[in-house]
């Protein structure tokens, strides 16, 4: 079992449209869960982040957490054309008093005109 | 405040060769990561920095790999003897100790084994 799992995608959506998408980790003692946007050949941008149960709202942005079914979700709404990109899924892990990140392998988004 | 920098962006080298590559954090950030990154995966950790000391080393670090970060500020990473299996993406983040200890990335070093 993977500690972080992602659908690879590609999810299509179209303009307009709410993109949900979903992440499921293992490790019952992870304590802070992370979205992160990257775009084709770039870097992982930082779009939301959530460390209680429930939903997290930001702009367009919803995260939820689910620590008792280890489950991790965002949603996008109103897509864009510009939201397309692999969205990762990142938990922690403290070690040695430092957050190690653990990402997924990240959902691609597509979103269609 | 200016993002998290890397240096090269790009490096092209040929197997056998050493490649040094340099981050510099956001600045007051005292926690630094460096993470590789290959075609369809997600970010893998290599290495963390509190300050000047490093604190964990991921089993992925072969011993052809050095890191550090000498006065708490810059660091750099460095591949011996380089083989094609490293050629990925080496991403850099940096976070502040306190708080959500949230992780910034770097726009990344890409290197090319040849």
């Amino acid at each position: 079992q993977k500690e972080v799992e992602q659908n690879s995608g590609p999810l299509s959506v179209p303009e307009g449209a709410i993109a949900s998408l979903n992440c499921t980790y293992s490790d019952r003692g992870s304590q802070s869960f992370f979205w992160y946007r990257q775009y084709s050949g770039k870097s992982p941008e930082l779009i939301m982040s959530i460390y209680s149960n429930g939903d997290k709202e930001d702009g367009r942005f919803t995260a939820q957490l689910n620590k008792a079914s280890q489950y991790v979700s965002l949603l996008i709404r109103d897509s864009q054309p510009s939201d397309s990109a692999t969205y990762l899924c990142a938990v922690n892990k403290i070690t040695g008093g430092g957050n190690k990140l653990t990402f997924g392998t990240g959902t691609q988004l597509k979103v269609e005109l | 405040d200016t993002g998290v920098s890397q240096d090269p962006r790009h490096k092209i080298t040929k197997r056998g060769q050493n490649v040094t590559f340099r981050c510099d954090p956001i600045s007051e950030h005292n926690r630094l990561y460096w993470y590789r990154q290959t075609l369809g995966q997600g970010p893998e950790f290599l290495t963390y920095f509190q300050n000047e000391a490093q604190l964990e080393k991921s089993r992925l670090l072969s011993d052809r790999f050095s890191a550090e970060r000498p006065k708490g500020s810059f660091s750099t990473l460095e591949i011996q003897r380089t083989e094609q299996g490293d050629s990925a993406m080496y991403l850099c983040a940096s976070s502040l100790e306190e708080g959500a200890d949230t992780q910034y990335f770097g726009p990344g070093t890409r290197l090319t084994v040849l």
